[in-house]
């Protein structure tokens, strides 16, 4: 167990309101990363944290947003949430001690988007 | 551009039949290469880190090698409870932030 826990787990919304996911860690690690996973695609990178209010886009960044305010928080936001962006996100973190390269990955949140 | 491709898709083996994975990359510089298994509804569960080519690492019925182009995952003797998808990542040397690329997974079946 990496320490690692996503809420909400499961969410149906409706286009154009707002949705916000949460990622918390316990074990004080400096990179968090959301992605989303869809069929017939791989893991895709959306943005990256390396360190408190540092983040950067990654692969499908467009129409998400994030805030990183303490180590231990990781949010990603989608502003106006479309169909396209129904999938399942998972959070993950890098640097467990000894395996600094490994990510370690959140058990996901399901988001339906209607 | 950095790719990573999975083969096969899907993949049925009996109970106790071999087989292996395999995971072709290109990448400007390798750093590492991973593997990970994810069960229906859950995030990916590490298995294995690889650096260099030659590496080989093991763990209960599952071995990991890598080659300069591909990675394999080795099943012996597989039980039912191997059965699920397997993930491969890479990680470019420089790439920013350790930054993974993921391939679309081989789903396996194993069946008793």
């Amino acid at each position: 167990d990496a320490g690692i826990t996503q809420s909400p787990r499961h969410k149906v919304t409706e286009t154009g309101t707002p949705v916000t996911l949460r990622c918390h860690q316990t074990e004080n690690h400096r990179y968090m990363y959301w992605y989303r996973q869809d069929p017939g695609h791989g893991l895709r990178l959306i943005h990256y944290s390396y360190g408190v209010k540092d983040t950067d886009k990654g692969e499908v960044s467009d129409g998400y947003s994030v805030s990183r305010s303490k180590t231990e928080d990781f949010l990603l936001t989608l502003e106006s949430a479309t169909s396209s962006q129904t999938s399942v996100y998972f959070c993950a973190i890098k640097g467990l001690a000894g395996v600094t390269d490994t990510q370690y990955f959140g058990p996901g949140t399901r988001l339906t988007v209607l | 551009e950095d790719q990573v491709t999975q083969s096969p898709e899907a993949l049925r083996l009996q109970e106790g039949e071999s087989s292996s994975l395999n995971c072709s990359y290109t990448v400007s510089g390798l750093r590492g290469l991973f593997w990970y298994r994810q069960d229906p509804g859950k995030g990916p569960e590490f298995l294995f880190t690889l650096y260099s080519a030659g590496e080989e690492k093991e763990k209960e019925r599952l071995k990991a090698t890598l080659t300069k182009k591909e990675s394999f995952l080795h099943i012996t003797a597989p039980k039912p409870e191997d059965s699920a998808t397997y993930l491969c990542a890479v990680q470019a040397r420089g790439g920013s932030q350790g930054n993974l690329i993921f391939g679309k997974g081989t789903k396996l079946s194993v069946k008793p």
